[in-house]
């Protein structure tokens, strides 16, 4: 069950636009649009913000914006505030082989 | 409001058990998955098992399968996990997790409970 791969760190400026990627394989990103992502900030717990590949919860505003594109998924956070500081994990359905797999975990800094 | 409180970590010496528990609140405990999220000190997430609404399907991460066992009870609103054979790896914070309508992500998170495992 390996992890899914995500860079180790991002920065950005107030108001800029970032984009995280979650790449996987043809037996998980590639096959399920079932990729969600989790925000996190230190000392609490990590909370929803993209579910199905696309979809935001209720109350998680539209910032924040998930695609996928063969076995890579992105999150985009447009208009970069200072609370988005983060850390962010992607995570997709891998099948029999690795029921549930997370990313390594992003860091967002906004410079 | 969903609450989902867990209780039960503690230091554990290597080789031992433990079981740790998740009192939910604020829905119909009965209609969805649950999961334990498991996030070591300093280091990423892992998803540890996944039981569905009856509890007649359970899942397992390969690093706790045959050690660790979730079971549910629904009649109680509990969420539990049994920790055996626990290794210094294993050290992290657990995470109750409740799963989405699609129980293919998990909406609500517990604050976590700290499982040591150390001589």
């Amino acid at each position: 069950q390996s992890a899914l791969t995500q860079p180790a760190s991002v920065s950005g400026s107030p108001g800029q636009s970032i984009t995280i990627s979650c790449t996987g394989t043809s037996s998980d990103v590639g096959s399920y649009n079932l990729v969600s992502w989790y925000q996190q900030h230190p000392g609490k717990a990590p909370k929803l913000i993209i579910y199905e590949v696309i979809k935001r919860p209720s109350g998680i505003s539209d910032r924040f914006s998930g695609s996928k594109s063969g076995n890579t998924a992105s999150l985009t956070i447009s208009g970069l505030q200072a609370e988005d500081e983060a850390d962010y994990y992607c995570c997709s359905h891998g099948g029999s082989a690795s029921f549930r797999v997370f990313g390594g975990g992003t860091k967002l800094t906004v410079v | 409001e969903v609450q989902l409180l867990e209780s039960g970590g503690d230091l554990v010496q290597p080789g031992g058990s433990l079981r740790v528990s998740c009192a939910a609140s604020g829905f119909t405990f009965g209609d969805y998955s649950m999961s334990w999220v498991r996030q070591a000190p300093g280091k990423g997430l892992e998803w540890v098992s996944l039981i569905d609404t009856t509890g007649g399907n359970t899942y397992y991460s390969d690093s706790v399968k045959g050690r660790f066992a979730i079971s549910r009870d629904n009649s109680k609103n509990t969420l539990y996990v049994q920790m055996n054979r626990l290794r210094a790896e294993d050290t992290a914070i657990y995470y109750c997790v409740k799963g989405g309508r699609s129980w293919y992500y998990f909406d609500y998170w517990g604050q976590g409970t700290l499982v040591t495992v150390s001589s």
